[in-house]
């Protein structure tokens, strides 16, 4: 298994308060990935980083912000929580082949 | 922007009967993968095809590549209840390194 964890697992907050999530690899991959998981929509791209300090936006990117200043975390931050926010939030990493993906065990978060 | 188009989207079958899932899209795809999220787990990779008209199995489930690179297909045979989960489809671009999800097929297998 690919070493990925998430962490926290689940979080229940209220609405307006920061939340950030982390991803962390020790696969050295250069690609990392957030997604949100919703009933009806699949999986949808957040953010994504490339390296060390380069990150771009994804198809939902609106009230999230990512950071990565080392290889191994990747950290999405909602920066004022809102309840259509309450999803389950997967991190992955990118093989450089086929950019087969392997994911982490999921957040669960719950925007009160 | 690349969409993927699963189907069906819910499918409830009996132990030993036989199902496909298809992918459509009207873009190209470099390649495409198949995964399978079990509940509260992440999606797992079963396969990846690359080549147009590539056929690959896995124990009883077999993946087709269309041979335009547009779509593919997930045949299981005689499906049993240790199948059931989320299976998903996701492209791979041309180029860059986004993939295309599809939305899935959640599979229940009925004992």
């Amino acid at each position: 298994d690919a070493g990925i964890t998430q962490s926290p697992r689940h979080k229940v907050t209220e609405t307006g308060t920061p939340v950030t999530l982390r991803c962390h690899q020790t696969e050295n991959h250069r690609y990392m990935y957030w997604y949100r998981q919703d009933p009806g929509h699949g999986l949808r791209l957040i953010h994504y980083s490339y390296g060390v300090k380069d990150t771009d936006k994804g198809e939902v990117s609106d009230g999230y912000s990512v950071s990565r200043s080392k290889t191994e975390d990747f950290l999405l931050t909602l920066e004022s929580a809102t309840s259509s926010q309450t999803s389950v939030y997967f991190c992955a990493i990118s093989a450089p082949r086929y950019n087969e993906q392997f994911f982490g065990p999921g957040t669960r978060l719950t925007v009160l | 922007t690349q969409l993927l188009e699963q189907s069906p989207q819910f499918l409830s079958i009996q132990e030993g009967e036989n199902l496909t899932v298809y992918c459509n899209s009207s873009s190209v795809f470099s390649s495409l993968q198949w995964y399978r999220q079990e509940p509260g787990e992440g999606p797992v990779l079963l396969v990846t095809v690359v080549t147009g008209g590539e056929v690959k199995k896995l124990k009883r489930l077999t993946f087709q590549f269309g041979d335009a690179r547009k779509d593919s297909s997930l045949h299981i045979t005689a499906a049993q209840p240790g199948d059931t989960g989320l299976y998903l489809c996701a492209g791979a671009p041309t180029s860059g390194s986004r993939l295309t999800f599809g939305e899935g097929t959640q599979l229940t297998v009925n004992p």
